[in-house]
């Protein structure tokens, strides 16, 4: 079993401010990382896949890189709607699909 | 529109049953694999079970395996989850979510998911 670990597990940001998020793989999954952005009370939602191509609808604020073991999603300027927890996802091991335990992005 | 909507989730005791359903609209349901994953109370998501477009392959997760059954009903859009000798540890929120298929291969992401359905498992 791949597993991922996010870090920070909480990051306190200003709105405005940038907020960058880490992903790591126990073994190279090339490019098959999604985020997804979950919402309390609400399903998650995909936001990028393919390490950094952003899925339908997603703003230009949402960016993903990395490859291999090392991966980033960085939101450039925090809105009031962005506070959520955001998860990452390794799909090169499929059918053996994991999750990162979350990073939950809070209001500073 | 692509929507999912879970149905079936409920309080059960421990060893008992129940059937979960996913009913799919907005997309040719027959060409999508789909997918249940699970998330504990306050805890992160885990995949539970695959299946393919025509049921031809399917898979489990260990902690699951032999306790659940995967199937899905083409011909009415719908996805079920059969799970028996259910046990504390599977009280979770269930959703369905859809595999991401462009231009008729298959991704393997999760590129729409369900609002879930809440299984309790307690005496």
């Amino acid at each position: 079993e791949i597993v991922m670990t996010q870090s920070p597990a909480t990051l306190s940001v200003s709105p405005g401010e940038r907020a960058t998020l880490s992903c790591r793989a126990s073994q190279s999954v090339s490019s098959n990382l999604a985020w997804y952005q979950q919402k309390p009370g609400q399903a998650p939602r995909l936001l990028i896949y393919g390490a950094s191509t952003r899925a339908t609808g997603i703003p230009a604020r949402f960016s993903g890189s990395g490859s291999g073991t090392e991966f980033t999603l960085t939101i450039s300027s925090l809105q009031s709607e962005d506070f959520a927890v955001y998860y990452c996802q390794q799909y090169n091991n499929w059918p053996l699909w994991t999750f990162g335990q979350g990073t939950k992005v809070e209001i500073k | 529109e692509v929507q999912l909507v879970e149905s079936g989730g409920g309080l059960v005791q421990p060893g008992g049953s129940l059937r979960l359903s996913c009913a799919a609209s907005g997309f040719t349901f027959s060409s999508y694999s789909m997918n249940w994953v699970r998330q504990a109370p306050g805890k992160g998501l885990e995949w539970v079970s695959y299946i393919s477009s025509s049921s031809s392959t399917i898979y489990y997760a260990d902690s699951v395996k032999g306790r659940f059954t995967i199937s899905r009903d083409n011909a009415k859009n719908s996805l079920y989850l059969q799970m028996n000798s259910l046990r504390d540890e599977d009280t979770a929120v269930y959703y369905c979510a859809r595999t991401a298929t462009i231009f008729g291969v298959v991704i393997y992401y999760f590129d729409y998911w369900g609002q879930g359905t809440l299984v309790t498992v307690s005496s």
